[in-house]
């Protein structure tokens, strides 16, 4: 079965804190994504990558920046968090194809206080 | 640019009953069209996709959605509703560029 998976689920930082999302797929997908979930706003694009260390910016990438160093790991960084960043974060990854459906993991909640 | 439109926030069904979310899109291109559903706390998991052919696409857990060119729209529907099926439901389309663009969800609610 294909797995994305999440290292942490809930996390709370104080303000200014350096934050770690980690991401992590086993299928071999050439694409990863992290996307932001906000109520009323849906799921809004914050970077994503299509190869090892290749990344592009989506929608909403300031105060953000990500590594992605192996295939299977897709990390994004909160270089100084911010109490506007407390949300939900989604990581996805997908197969490099125009059909290539997006999977997802289970999510990792951050609250900065 | 793209987007999708999800106009219902909330919506509540008596178990048992039809349901149909609405979903309208805006891309340039053929499109590329996903329902996904999502449990409180959960990740999303996706219902069904359409990418050619026959516009009535069939899901997992008894959902349907019919692909409206004219409309631009790609409705779910379910004929009927188990309590089970209260989420959050995305729509969403991707383009060749392999990037997706979601809708707000709508949250459904099913009264016993």
């Amino acid at each position: 079965d294909v797995k994305v998976t999440q290292s942490s689920r809930y996390l709370v930082k104080r303000t200014g804190e350096k934050v770690f999302l980690e991401c992590v797929q086993d299928m071999d997908h050439e694409n990863m994504f992290w996307y932001r979930q906000d109520p009323g706003l849906g799921l809004r694009l914050i970077y994503f990558s299509y190869d090892v260390k290749m990344k592009e910016k989506g929608d909403i990438p300031e105060g953000y920046s990500v590594s992605r160093e192996k295939k299977e790991r897709f990390s994004l960084i909160l270089e100084s968090a911010s109490t506007n960043q407390t949300s939900m974060y989604l990581c996805a990854s997908s197969l490099t194809s125009a059909t290539g459906e997006l999977f997802f993991g289970e999510g990792s909640r951050l609250t900065v206080l | 640019a793209q987007s999708v439109t999800q106009p219902d926030i909330h919506i509540t069904v008596s178990e048992g009953a039809s349901l149909e979310l609405r979903c309208n899109y805006s891309y340039g291109a053929t499109p590329y069209l996903f329902w996904y559903v999502q449990s409180p706390g959960q990740g999303l998991q996706l219902l069904l996709k359409y990418f050619s052919g026959d516009t009535l696409v069939q899901g997992i857990k008894g959902f349907e959605a019919e692909f409206k060119r004219s409309q631009s729209s790609f409705n779910l529907r379910k004929p009927s509703v188990h309590w089970s099926d209260a989420a959050e439901y995305f729509c969403a389309v991707g383009d060749n560029f392999n990037k997706f663009y979601f809708g707000s969800g709508t949250k459904l609610n099913v009264k016993p």
